[in-house]
Formats: structure tokens, sequence, C-alpha cells
């Protein structure tokens, strides 16, 4: 599977759009985009995927570039409770692991 | 979203003794599921492929006859340490993928705490 790079940290201000990048720019024609995140001490909570068109649900946005290339996960209205590691996790669709990097670590800001 | 519970959340245990750990998917059928360990302050590490039926897969460097995996139904896996020691203290995350058109989902249990004393 491709790799990703993300920030090591992010903060954000409470109530605010959160904005986390993700780059994969060796990323394949039948790979995926995932995200997770894993609030401390409990396991990994699935969060969207898409393949290349940008994706929406009741928890956040995903936003794939063109080239797809990078994406973006968008949590619209951060709460204290969005407060997470957050990981992009590339992976074909006939592969059946998630391999996880080191991810980012969001902080939300009262 | 699918559910996956584990059981135990957390277990200490003895050195040397065994303990099993229960993966189970509540409202889906899981022929793959996978078991992952993470260390204090790192990112989760994959242990094992599990598939219902079939001897599990491990990954480079994981003892396969310390950690036994079994899966005999399409909604339970269990991992066994056997013979714990305290540096198989750690958080053991199972998930459970969900078979279906898009993506095939992967989901994951709360998570257990082992600790062996």
């Amino acid at each position: 599977d491709a790799k990703t790079t993300q920030p090591t940290s992010m903060d954000c201000a409470e109530g605010r759009a959160a904005n986390l990048p993700c780059n994969h720019s060796t990323i394949s024609g039948n790979e995926y985009v995932y995200w997770y995140r894993q609030i401390h001490s409990q396991g990994p909570q699935y969060i969207i995927h898409g393949l290349k068109n940008n994706e929406t649900n009741e928890m956040a946005s995903l936003i794939i570039t063109e080239d797809r290339k990078s994406s973006t996960l968008i949590l619209p209205h951060a709460t204290l409770r969005d407060t997470a590691v957050y990981y992009c996790i590339v992976r074909s669709f006939g592969n059946e692991k998630l391999t996880f990097g080191t991810g980012t670590r969001l902080t939300i800001i009262p | 979203g699918a559910v996956v519970s584990q059981h135990p959340s957390w277990v200490i245990c003895k050195s040397g003794t065994s303990v099993k750990i229960e993966c189970r998917s509540l409202d889906f059928q899981a022929t793959t599921m996978f078991w992952y360990r993470q260390f204090p302050k790192q990112s989760l590490m994959l242990m094992a492929t599990s598939n219902e039926g079939s001897k599990a897969t491990y990954e480079q460097g994981v003892e396969k006859d310390k950690f036994l995996i079994n899966h005999a139904s399409l909604t339970l896996s269990t991992l066994t340490v056997t013979s714990a020691h305290p540096e198989d203290s750690s958080f053991y995350i199972c998930s459970a993928r969900q078979d279906g058109a898009s993506g095939n989902t992967i989901y994951f249990g709360e998570g257990s705490w082992l600790t062996v004393v």
C-alpha cells in the first residue's frame, strides 16, 4: 500500500473547522483513502473513506485532489471530544490490511 | 456504523499463565479479522490476520506459538497470549472487515489492556 505523510500535530479552536491534510503521492488507481481516529485508550474509530470523489458523512468531509496525491479531512465544527490522533491510510480494495503510520495528534482548544 | 466488541476490556494475569481475548462482530459477519498491539505512545502494529475456518497469517516477528489465534465462526475470533511475560503487557485491539461494495470497511473493537505481573 502507498505510504502517507501527515503532520505530527495540529491545534484547532473549538467550534472552528479542523482541516487535516494527508499526502499520498504514490497512491495507485485501485487504492482508497481511509481516515480513522483514536481517542486516548480506545480502539480506532472509522471516520470516512473515498476513492476519487469527495465524500461527506455525519462525522466529516473528505476532499481528495484531482490527481489523488493528497487529501484533507474536514471536521466542520470541532468540539473538545474531537481531540484524538487521526490516521490517514491508503489501502487497495483487495488488500485486507490497514497499516497505521504515526498520524496527526489533533488538539481542540477551548 | 458496525460494532465490534472485545472482551475483556482489561485483564491482569500472572507471569507464565495464558490469557484469552475475544473479538466479536455484533451486527455483521466477518470472514476476516485482525489483531493489533499498541505500546504506549506508539502506533498500532498489526500482529496477524485471522480468517474464518483457516489458519491465521502472522506478521514478521510475531510468534505464532505464543499468540494463538482462533477464528471458529464468522462473528468471533480469539487471541490467546500463552505463557505471558511482563513484556507482553500492552493494549491489544481487534478489527473486523465488513464485506460490502464500498471499500470493505474495517471496524475496530474497544481494545483490551493486558497487564502481566
